[in-house]
């Protein structure tokens, strides 16, 4: 039940063209859900977070769609870009106490220019 | 967003050694900082969280012993490998949480650990 499922396990987009990532949860409790970018040898930088009170989230080319009732919610990056290349996570935490993170298993992206 | 600041970015260590890890948030507060360890191309698994000034709570399969936690202050957390053995060699990287308003859980840089 503390699992986050994510799905593809890699993708190949062209550039300019729509990423879409997805995850799936089964911990009706999780309230927070951020999306992490990795690139090689970095640690995961956040990139955009959705609390489940609302049904989408946008900064810049990053959106975050969520489905309280289906228990999933996507990552949308428009436009890609070559620069976009890199590791994925979609996470989910409980608020209280301690607020770890659980992760899915992360999307290698490749834009291809 | 929130910086934290991990050091050292690369440690090889001989076996048998012990290597300290340390997790500096650079302009906030963490009361919780959390360490991970990370395989070639897979997820961040959790092995602990630190609390200031108390104890650290620990992953189920996680040796407490082996993997020495201290948060003596809230703005730092380390992690020791004790007695090393290459099976130890991982990228381990720690994170904090920030409060209002920069809220959201912040990522240091990692740590390259190698242990010959």
């Amino acid at each position: 039940q503390q699992q986050v499922k994510q799905s593809p396990q890699s993708l190949i987009v062209q550039k300019g063209g729509i990423s879409i990532i997805n995850c799936a949860y089964e911990n009706t409790a999780f309230d927070y859900f951020p999306w992490y970018q990795q690139f090689p040898g970095k640690g995961p930088a956040l990139l955009i977070a959705i609390r489940p009170d609302v049904s989408e989230k946008k900064e810049g080319r990053f959106t975050i769609s969520f489905n309280k009732s289906a228990k999933q919610f996507s990552l949308h990056i428009m436009d890609s870009q070559p620069g976009d290349s890199a590791t994925y996570f979609c996470a989910a935490s409980v608020s209280g106490a301690t607020n770890k993170l659980i992760f899915g298993t992360g999307t290698l992206l490749a834009v291809q220019p | 967003g929130a910086v934290v600041s991990q050091h050292p970015s690369r440690v090889i260590c001989k076996s048998g050694t012990s290597v300290k890890i340390e997790c500096r948030s650079l302009d906030f507060q963490a009361t919780t900082m959390f360490w991970y360890r990370q395989f070639p191309k897979q997820s961040l698994m959790l092995m602990a969280t630190s609390n200031e000034g108390s104890k650290a709570t620990y992953e189920q399969g996680v040796e407490k012993d082996k993997f020495l936690i201290n948060h003596a202050s809230l703005t730092l957390s380390t992690l020791t490998v004790t007695s090393a053995h290459p099976e130890d060699s991982s990228f381990y990287i720690c994170s904090a949480r920030a409060g209002a308003p920069k809220v959201g859980a912040f990522f240091g840089q990692g740590t390259r650990l190698t242990v010959v």
